[in-house]
């Protein structure tokens, strides 16, 4: 079956943009998470959608939000970019209850 | 905020050899997870142990978890080069929370052939 697919894959944007990074889950999985990942800070948790409805949010500014459209399906949006923002994104998804997520390859941010 | 911390940070080992990383937690939790990445692509999930296990085993995998320590490690036997990787821990904490699957630094392991 087919795996969770980030896109895009490599992202190039100025300080003061917005994006949008898009992630289809497994099918059948309801559950979609969102992490970024920076080599100072590491993975860093920052939501996580369950039936279109935002179930947890960890700590970010306003900047950043997401969604879940009722194909399960997932975007994250960041607006006023940063330097700071420039990362690795990365999507989950998870049958739910203890049995792990599956990651994306992510979606590569630059700012410059 | 990072919850769990691998020790070592860096481990290299000959092909062929036992690796074990470990990790520490702060806080109660529900399960723990040891996830594989490669070159700073996305990640794949190895195994899970739910809080109420001890030791669990998934082909050259060996991953033990002792609540009372908060602590859990990840035994690789028998290396090869291919799992030259960094390994994480990730902890589902315990009364949910917003902080969803709380991840360590990660331990780099090298292979050498």
């Amino acid at each position: 079956k087919a795996g969770v697919t980030q896109t895009p894959r490599y992202l190039i944007k100025t300080r003061g943009q917005q994006v949008t990074l898009s992630c289809s889950p497994i099918s059948g999985h309801r559950s979609v998470s969102w992490y970024q990942q920076t080599p100072g800070q590491g993975l860093q948790f920052l939501f996580e959608y369950f039936s279109e409805t935002q179930r947890n949010k960890g700590n970010f500014p306003g900047r950043f939000s997401g969604r879940q459209f009722s194909n399960s399906r997932s975007e994250m949006n960041v607006s006023t970019l940063e330097l700071g923002d420039s990362a690795l994104y990365l999507c989950a998804s998870s049958l739910g209850g203890t049995s792990g997520y599956t990651f994306g390859s992510g979606t590569r941010l630059t700012v410059v | 905020s990072q919850q769990g911390e691998e020790d070592p940070q860096a481990l290299s080992i000959q092909e062929g050899e036992n690796a074990t990383m470990n990790c520490s937690y702060k806080t109660s939790i529900n399960n723990l997870q040891w996830y594989r990445q490669n070159s700073g692509r996305g990640l794949v999930h190895l195994i899970l142990i739910r809080s109420n296990e001890r030791e669990k085993h998934s082909g050259r995998l060996r991953v033990t978890l002792d609540t009372s320590k908060k602590s859990s490690s990840l035994l690789i036997t028998a290396s090869r080069a291919a799992d030259t990787a960094s390994y994480f821990c990730a902890t589902d904490a315990a009364g949910g929370g917003a902080d969803g699957l709380t991840f360590g630094k990660g331990t780099h392991l090298i292979i050498q052939p």
